[in-house]
Formats: structure tokens, C-alpha cells, sequence
């Protein structure tokens, strides 16, 4: 099956504490994304990557980072920096970065 | 069509009927254009695409219609049906410069299908 994993599907953080969320894909795409999206609200790009070991920030980087050391994974971190960081958050890849970008279904973090 | 905030603008139909979702895109340089749909709970799902060298786009009960000399966007959907009830977002691609591989998302529009 072909697609995009993102785990875990609900993770829970306490305050001061660093956060990885994972974003598998095996659809052999080069671009990949991280958005975040809180209630009632649309997608904010926090940061993108084009191909393997390079990466851009998006419009919310701030209190995040990723990596990009292998074309099927783009982890995201959520660090103490981040103020806010209870959020509904998606992962997604395409083809190329002029194509449709394909979602994961998400993963949910509540700041406890 | 699309709003700043939190209070996402509303569309409710009847099974059955068209339904038009617009959006207003930002940047007169976007060349690539997305509308998706997201369930709750759920990643978004794209539905259709157009280029900026394109009005008018169809796929299966959508066509999407692209007006750049007023930078609108908007979605058509025939014969709505209950299963179409959701939040649809556009999204603007800029294809060339420092904003390359950028897609940006309007704020949604919560469509509602009534039986």
C-alpha cells in the first residue's frame, strides 16, 4: 500500500519538553511538507523540503525543526520554543514540489 | 468564499443541488491552483487542480473555474450528496523564485449537505 504515514495519531506533551512526530512515505516523492492547523482554521506551512538534505521555512517555523537525511521521512520536532504548540498536525509529499501534495491523516498534540 | 479568522465562512445545500464553494487567492504570481477536502479528523484529499494557462478544469461531478484577472478561484460541485459534506480548502502554488514548492491554503469552507 502506497502512502503516507504520520505517527503517533494522538501524543500528548507536557510543557518544557521536545516532541518528534513522524512523516513516512513510500510513494517515492521528493517533496515533503509539515503544516499545522488549529480549530476552525486553515493549513500553515511550518516547513518544507524539495529533496534530500535541504529544507525551507515555511510561515510559522519558529519553536520547530525537521530533518531531511532519507527521501521517505521527514520527521518534525516541536520544541519547548514553541509556545502554542497544541495542534492538529499534517504531514504531506508530491511528486515535485509544482504537483498535488498528498496528506497523511494527521497527527494530534495536546500540550498537557 | 475564504475569510480571515476563526469563524470559517458556511455553505449549506440539499441533496441533490450545485453547489459553488470561491476563493480568493492572494498572489497574482501563483501558477498552480488545488482545491481539497478534508473530513473531520482526517488529512485533507484533493479533489481537482488547474494551471494559471487554464479557466475552466472538469473532473468527476467538480470543474473548477480560475479568473486571474481578479485572482478568484472557485469549485463546482454537481448534484451534491451527503457524503460531500466537509471543509474545502483552496491552495495557491507560486512556481518559480524563493517561494518554489510553497503551497499556500486559504481558510476553508465548511460545506454542509442536508438529505
Amino acid at each position: 500500500d502506497g502512502g503516507i504515514t504520520q505517527s503517533p495519531k494522538y501524543l500528548f506533551r507536557k510543557e518544557g519538553q521536545n516532541v518528534t512526530l513522524s512523516c513516512e512515505q513510500n510513494l517515492n516523492h521528493d517533496a515533503m511538507y509539515w503544516y499545522r492547523q488549529d480549530p476552525g482554521q486553515g493549513l500553515r506551512l511550518i516547513y518544507y523540503s524539495q529533496i534530500v538534505n535541504d529544507f525551507q521555512k515555511g510561515d510559522i517555523a519558529e519553536g520547530y525543526s525537521v530533518s531531511r537525511e532519507k527521501k521517505e521521512s521527514f520527521p518534525l520536532t516541536v520544541t519547548s520554543a514553541q509556545k502554542n504548540p497544541t495542534a492538529f498536525y499534517l504531514c504531506a509529499s508530491s511528486i515535485d514540489p509544482d504537483r498535488e501534495a498528498f496528506f497523511g491523516q494527521g497527527t494530534r498534540l495536546t500540550v498537557v | 468564499g475564504e475569510s480571515v479568522g476563526l469563524h470559517l465562512p458556511t455553505l449549506s445545500v440539499q441533496e441533490g443541488d450545485n453547489s459553488i464553494i470561491n476563493c480568493a487567492y492572494s498572489n497574482s504570481a501563483s501558477d498552480y491552483f488545488i482545491w481539497y477536502k478534508q473530513e473531520s479528523g482526517k488529512g485533507p484529499q484533493f479533489i481537482i487542480d488547474i494551471r494559471s494557462n487554464m479557466d475552466k478544469r472538469q473532473g468527476q461531478r467538480v470543474t473548477v473555474l480560475l479568473n486571474k484577472t481578479v485572482k478568484h478561484l472557485s469549485l463546482q460541485i454537481a448534484a451534491t450528496q451527503p457524503g460531500d459534506s466537509a471543509v474545502y480548502f483552496c491552495a495557491e502554488n507560486t512556481g518559480g523564485g524563493t517561494s518554489y514548492g510553497k503551497l499556500t491554503f486559504g481558510q476553508g469552507t465548511i460545506l454542509t449537505v442536508h438529505p
